[in-house]
């Protein structure tokens, strides 16, 4: 199973909503990382968690909260967000060895009104 | 991580082999190859990675200079599905502290 699977495909929320994306992946992958991509863009870093903790937050607003509750679990915490923040946000894991490739996810797509 | 430098776009043929070529001159000792590719809309998709020896796999190859300042990625029979932005990435393979940086890519289009 080569697969990280993201929750929802689709999410449309208003500007004073909370929600949540999740991402799972079980290829024991420890290193699990937040990309966000808009239209034409190449896919930004936001976050990576290496065994379960924070390793590096490219000073994303804190109304995006990230969280790995365990080694297969990620998720993304929005509050508050802006328009400007609508785009396809991309979820990826990788193995420890040295030379390993990360896996993508499909991605939700993030719609603010 | 070294910066790459890849065509903005390139046309090819269906049926015969694309070769996308990646320029990363200032790539270091330690920093892999690697190359993803993006269909319309969906998720990064893996294609293959090298250090130093040239790389094949059921998708394509990967031919390194052997100064290691570029690269080509070779699609051996292009199909119409071959359709996508495709990103070479150069990055040392440090687990735990890393950045999967992605540069601005090569959008190929295969022409039936």
């Amino acid at each position: 199973d080569t697969e990280v699977t993201q929750t929802p495909k689709h999410l449309v929320m208003g500007m004073t909503n909370k929600k949540s994306l999740k991402c799972e992946q079980h290829m024991g992958h420890r290193a699990m990382y937040w990309y966000k991509q808009k239209a034409k863009k190449p896919p930004e870093l936001m976050f990576v968690y290496s065994y379960e903790k924070l390793s590096i937050n490219e000073s994303v607003p804190s109304r995006f909260s990230p969280e790995c509750p365990n080694s297969s679990l990620l998720n993304l915490h929005l509050h508050a967000l802006q328009p400007e923040d609508s785009a396809l946000y991309l979820c990826a894991s990788r193995g420890v060895l040295r030379g390993t490739e990360a896996f993508f996810g499909q991605g939700t797509r993030l719609t603010v009104v | 991580d070294a910066k790459t430098t890849q065509p903005p776009s390139m046309d090819c043929a269906e049926g015969r082999a694309a070769n996308l070529p990646c320029n990363h001159s200032t790539i270091s000792g330690n920093e892999y190859v690697y190359w993803y590719r993006q269909i319309h809309s969906q998720g990064p998709q893996y294609i293959i990675h090298g250090l130093k020896n040239n790389e094949t796999n059921e998708m394509a190859s990967l031919i390194i200079t052997e100064d290691r300042k570029s690269s080509t990625l070779i699609l051996p029979h292009a199909t119409l599905r071959d359709t996508a932005v495709y990103y070479c990435i150069v990055k040392i393979s440090n687990f735990g502290n890393e950045k999967l940086t992605f540069g601005t890519g090569t959008r190929l289009t295969i022409i039936p």
